[in-house]
């Protein structure tokens, strides 16, 4: 069965510091890849995904993510943060279903 | 514009008082999902619905039901709340195979 980890359940970082949120995935077939941001009292919103191709996709808001078949990792990043990016982000694999199945998130949080 | 309404947003109920949360979309999207949200847990999926009279449980459908008579709503029934479905809860849809998911606001629901 497919399954997500976030390593990190917090991660706070100083304004205009490089941030890289961890995801590691487990899947026995190809999957598709999935980076998702919840900002506060809000819905969740598409950041980027890896459906196939290039193993570097970028997203919204200056993020970027490396899809790593030999890691099973889809680690997400961003050079530069601005306290706007505080929010909790999520990673999701398809489940064999088509359906997405989630991490259990990590926190960002930027401080000035 | 396209999106995903979810109807109340907030509510405080007590249990075993029936009550339903109401999920429209506009999209004409085959795809519908709810999903529970818990601190610490992530999201997890309750129920889904491939397309109209189509409905399959999720990860955590007990003391859940679903019914898909028309495409554009989905909602989600707790015949007898009790306190541990105390959560946030999240509908979402898109089109079957587009791996791209369109979440609701949230509702978020207290049960005494």
């Amino acid at each position: 069965a497919q399954s997500v980890t976030q390593l990190d359940s917090q991660v706070p970082v100083f304004e205009e510091a490089p941030v890289e949120l961890r995801c590691n995935y487990s899947s026995s077939v190809s999957v598709y890849l999935f980076w998702y941001v919840q900002y506060p009292n809000q819905g969740l919103q598409l950041l980027l995904k890896y459906l196939s191709g290039s193993t570097l996709v970028k997203g919204i808001n200056g993020f970027e993510a490396e899809f790593n078949k030999s890691q099973t990792s889809f680690h997400l990043r961003k050079p530069s943060v601005h306290i706007s990016d505080t929010a909790e982000y999520f990673c999701a694999v398809t489940g064999s279903q088509g359906n997405l199945i989630f991490g259990k998130g990590t926190k960002l949080s930027v401080k000035p | 514009e396209a999106q995903v309404t979810q109807n109340p947003r907030y509510l405080i109920t007590v249990t075993g008082k029936k009550l339903t949360v109401t999920c429209s979309q506009n999209m004409n999207h085959e795809y519908m999902s709810w999903y529970r949200q818990d601190p610490g847990l992530g999201l997890r999926q309750i129920y889904y619905s491939m397309n109209v009279e189509v409905t399959d449980k999720g990860d955590v459908p007990e003391g859940y039901k679903v019914s898909r008579k028309e495409k554009r709503n989905f909602p989600l029934i707790l015949e007898s709340p009790s306190p541990n479905q105390t959560s946030l809860y999240f509908c979402a849809s898109q089109f079957s195979g587009a791996n791209v998911l369109t979440f609701g606001a949230g509702s978020r629901l207290t049960v005494l």
